[in-house]
């Protein structure tokens, strides 16, 4: 069975204070697609990116950074210097084919970044 | 463009409406998702379109039912709903192709239904 675990449901941070969002999946798959979306109070679902389970490659662009690591089946995602505009929902998601099928999304972390 | 688009924003409507949510993409994706999320929880899938056919449905009420007249449209017609059946419904499109290219989903902002 797929699962997206998510254990963080809140965090608050202070404006410029980094923070970095867990995400722990399980699938017995050994090619799949890993992606983060952020939800703010307009309700649309922002893709911010993917990764496949074959391409460990880290990335940093501008100040978001994501840490990928299948021997601990995490895909974390973090904010330097968080701003106000982060304030939102963030989802870890997971997709086993590049076709048709659902994406299993994580429970959610609500990030709030207060000025 | 990365634009998916949901029409109407907001909809109310009494539990004997029929009424019809729309979703529309110029992307060229082939393959389109109806998700329905509720308030701080996580988007639910119902149903998904590839190539303009039915794929998945995922066991949803036949008071929804989705309709796909062309790759760029994708239609959820609503009737005789619940009060439960309140909730923002997104629509999303991939390109559903291709090893490891264009496997992510972009989505609408949604439509924020209450039946009353």
């Amino acid at each position: 069975a797929q699962k997206v675990t998510q254990a963080q449901t809140e965090i608050s941070v202070v404006e410029k204070e980094d923070v970095t969002l867990d995400c722990v999946y399980e699938t017995r798959d050994t090619t799949y697609y890993l992606f983060w979306y952020k939800q703010p109070p307009s309700g649309e679902l922002v893709f911010l990116i993917r990764r496949n389970s074959f391409d460990e490659q880290n990335e940093i662009s501008g100040r978001y950074s994501w840490n990928f690591q299948k021997s601990t089946s995490s895909f974390n995602f973090t904010i330097t210097a968080s701003q106000v505009v982060d304030s939102a929902v963030y989802f870890c998601a997971l997709k086993l084919t590049e076709f048709g099928n659902q994406f299993y999304f994580g429970t959610g972390t609500s990030l709030t970044v207060i000025p | 463009d990365t634009e998916v688009t949901q029409t109407p924003k907001h909809l109310v409507m009494g539990m004997t409406n029929k009424k019809s949510l729309k979703c529309e993409q110029h992307m060229g994706h082939r393959a389109m998702y109806w998700y329905k999320q509720k308030a701080k929880k996580p988007p639910e899938l119902m149903f998904v379109y590839s190539y303009e056919k039915l794929s998945i449905n995922e066991s949803v009420p036949s008071r929804f039912s989705p309709e796909c007249p062309n790759s760029s449209l994708l239609n959820l017609h609503l009737h005789a709903l619940q009060p439960e059946d309140s909730a923002l419904y997104l629509c999303a499109s991939s390109q559903g192709r291709g090893s490891g290219v264009g496997t992510e989903a972009f989505f609408g902002q949604g439509t924020r239904l209450t039946v009353v």
